[in-house]
């Protein structure tokens, strides 16, 4: 079974300019997760999605940050204009369905961002 | 106060030793623990699921969780250097939305 796919897997950009990642989850789960990872930290989440629809957003920082999951499948997540504190490891997750897994997200190997 | 807190370690430990890794967490309204592992450049990995207060245990790993001192533990016995990464304990209150701790750095050396 092919894990959860992430692309980039490495970005280094300035501060001001933007950048999108790309998520293609597990096959079949409905529940996409964006994470934030900043070096020494827990991943945080950013974003949570039910199919195509958006669960929790409330950690989103919503003036520079957008992600969308068009059709309940792949996603985006973009930052615009990007800051010296966006540096981080952006993880994607899935899992099966709300309230109907054991905790078990599968993460992918997540993309690395450095903003100089 | 931090929803979850976690030592971050590192935690160096030489190959057969018992580990101990731990965590806190602020509400008591939360059910579900689990422990997570993340290799270096690696996404995590679930390693334990805990619901409420016990024990676990799967081969080497036992997870812990005593919730009236909001306290959860894992214990990796006759630990390997393959065991060498960041555990991350995690908290929720139904599986869905997870709260990770910092994570703690264990390196075991042969």
């Amino acid at each position: 079974e092919a894990g959860v796919a992430q692309s980039p897997r490495y970005k280094i950009i300035e501060k001001r300019q933007s950048v999108a990642f790309w998520c293609n989850p597990i096959s079949g789960h409905a529940t996409l997760y964006w994470y934030q990872q900043i070096l020494g930290q827990g991943p945080k989440l950013l974003i949570q999605f039910q199919n195509n629809g958006v669960v929790d957003d409330s950690q989103l920082p919503k003036d520079r940050f957008s992600a969308e999951r068009l059709k309940g499948v792949d996603s985006t997540l973009k930052i615009q204009p990007a800051k010296l504190e966006d540096s981080a490891v952006y993880l994607c997750a899935s899992s099966l369905d709300r309230g109907k897994n054991t905790g078990e997200l599968f993460f992918g190997e997540g993309s690395r961002l450095t903003v100089l | 106060q931090k929803e979850v807190e976690q030592d971050p370690g590192p935690l160096s430990v030489p190959e057969g030793a018992i580990v101990s890794l731990n965590c806190t967490y602020s509400n008591s309204a939360f059910q579900y623990f689990m422990w997570y592992r993340q290799y270096s450049r690696k996404g995590p990995e679930l390693l334990m699921y805990t619901y409420s207060s016990g024990n676990k245990e799967d081969g080497r790993f036992t997870a812990q969780v005593d919730k009236s001192s909001k306290y959860i533990s894992l214990f990796i016995r006759d630990s390997q250097p393959s065991d060498s990464a960041t555990y991350l304990c995690a908290v929720s209150y139904n599986t869905d939305k997870l709260i990770f701790g910092t994570g703690t750095r264990l390196q075991v050396f042969p």
